[in-house]
């Protein structure tokens, strides 16, 4: 089974409105974290936001915000106020703990999201 | 230097030739690792170093894959004989430590194609 899963391939919102773009993942291991990263067209992998698996409330980042479902293994992406400056590539990324004391990302396939004017 | 810095930032190389990529992560940045994005896919990861100790190599794709990271800083990817397969961008991304709740910061990526 994918450990990350990113449903929707591509999604359009008009400037100024809100999105969400859906994650869910699967793990057992009850330490964990999950993170988004935005990737535009020159390619470098920009950090968003961070949402741990034992944080009581919701990540928040400027625009940005993570609706974290535990119980549902779901944590959303939400952009407000979308700008002409958020297309781009969005992945959603998991990092397990591990005995070994270091832990890799492991990525979605992520959602283009394209703003118009 | 402030971010993850990668060269080259573009690499064309021809089949069958050995090429090299460069990764300069953050300062004092104890975990170094290097991913390989396909076009259109999320990156994979491909292997891991805690100062120079690389402990974990299985994300590499076959033994035409080297890295190193000798001095505990910068870290090259070496790809022997390169295949098509092999066209990707690769990722470099350093953390402070490795747990699991430290983000890891990106560098821009080489965009490696093999004609």
């Amino acid at each position: 089974a994918q450990k990350i899963t990113q449903t929707q391939p591509g999604m359009f919102v008009q400037e100024k409105e809100a999105v969400t773009l859906d994650c869910t993942y699967d793990t057992s291991d009850p330490s964990y974290g999950l993170f988004w990263y935005k990737q535009p067209s020159s390619g470098e992998m920009i950090f968003l936001i961070y949402q741990g698996s034992y944080d009581q409330q919701n990540a928040t980042e400027g625009r940005y915000s993570l609706n974290f479902q535990k119980a549902r293994k779901s944590a959303n992406l939400v952009i407000s106020a979308s700008q002409l400056g958020d297309s781009a590539m969005y992945f959603c990324a998991m990092r397990e703990s591990s005995n070994s004391g270091y832990s890799t990302l492991t990525f979605g396939k992520g959602t283009m999201l394209l703003v118009s004017p | 230097g402030a971010g993850v810095s990668q060269s080259p930032r573009y690499k064309v190389a021809k089949r069958g030739q050995d090429v090299a990529l460069r990764c300069d992560p953050i300062s004092g940045h104890v975990s170094l690792f290097w991913y390989q994005q396909a076009l259109g896919q999320g990156p994979e990861f491909l292997t891991y170093f805690q100062n120079e100790a690389q402990l974990d190599k299985s994300g590499l794709p076959s033994d035409r894959f080297f890295a190193e990271r000798p001095e505990g800083s910068v870290s090259t990817l070496k790809i022997q004989r390169t295949q098509q397969e092999d066209s990707a961008v690769y990722l470099c991304a350093s953390s402070l430590t490795g747990v699991a709740v430290q983000p890891q910061h990106f560098g821009d990526g080489t965009r490696l194609s093999i004609l």
